[in-house]
């Protein structure tokens, strides 16, 4: 069983709805999370980082964490074209991690015109 | 600045070839990283250098050896690869600290081994 799940999709909506995106990992000693985008054959760009349960929002992204559940999720409100793009979730156990992440499969997003 | 800056971007190489891979970054950052990223995969972690040491080696093939020459310099050096090591190469940095899992990534060099 792999430590964090993350369905790869595709996953396609109209312009202007919201995007939701969720990863579940297993590994209880996990405590930060990071949700990356990465466009085709670019490097991943690294858009939240949060450490607690609740939610944190930043523009028209919010992301989720439910230790409890061991279940995080990114919502992109008001989605556009420039969101299609693969969103990497990244999870970390401890601050001596050092690029240890544990990411997902990546869901490939596609917002239509 | 906040920019990871790979060079080249693509890179086309034989088999018996010895090329290097180049990263750079001037973030102060204490902590680099080479990854490797198959097509629709996450990416793998290779090489973690911290204070310009090599901190962990994940198995990775000798036909892969990496450098540090100064704490904002990052090589991969290549040299007998196979088809199969054909991916987009990612380099990476992170700031020492309580938020070291925070990773900046280059854009990668694209590399494919005939």
């Amino acid at each position: 069983q792999k430590e964090v799940e993350q369905d790869p999709g595709p996953l396609s909506v109209p312009e202007g709805a919201i995007v939701s995106l969720n990863c579940t990992y297993s590994n209880s000693a996990f405590q930060y999370f990071m949700w990356y985008r990465q466009y085709s054959r670019k490097g991943p760009e690294l858009l939240m980082y949060t450490y607690s349960s609740g939610n944190k929002e930043d523009g028209r992204f919010t992301a989720q964490v439910d230790k409890s559940s061991k279940y995080i999720s990114l919502f992109i409100r008001d989605s556009q074209p420039s969101d299609s793009a693969t969103y990497l979730c990244a999870i970390g156990e401890t601050t001596d991690s050092w690029g240890k992440l544990q990411f997902g499969a990546g869901t490939q997003v596609v917002v239509t015109p | 600045d906040t920019e990871v800056t790979q060079t080249p971007k693509h890179l086309v190489m034989g088999m018996t070839n010895k090329k290097s891979l180049k990263c750079e970054q001037h973030m102060g950052h204490r902590a680099m990283y080479w990854y490797k990223q198959k097509a629709k995969k996450p990416p793998e972690l290779m090489f973690v250098y911290s204070y310009e040491k090599l901190s962990i080696n994940e198995s990775v093939p000798s036909r892969f050896s990496p450098e540090c020459p100064n704490s904002s310099l990052l090589n991969l050096h290549l040299h007998a690869l196979q088809p199969e090591d054909s991916a987009l190469y990612l380099c990476a940095s992170s700031q020492e600290g309580t938020e070291n899992e925070k990773l900046f990534f280059g854009s990668g060099t694209q590399l494919s081994v005939l």
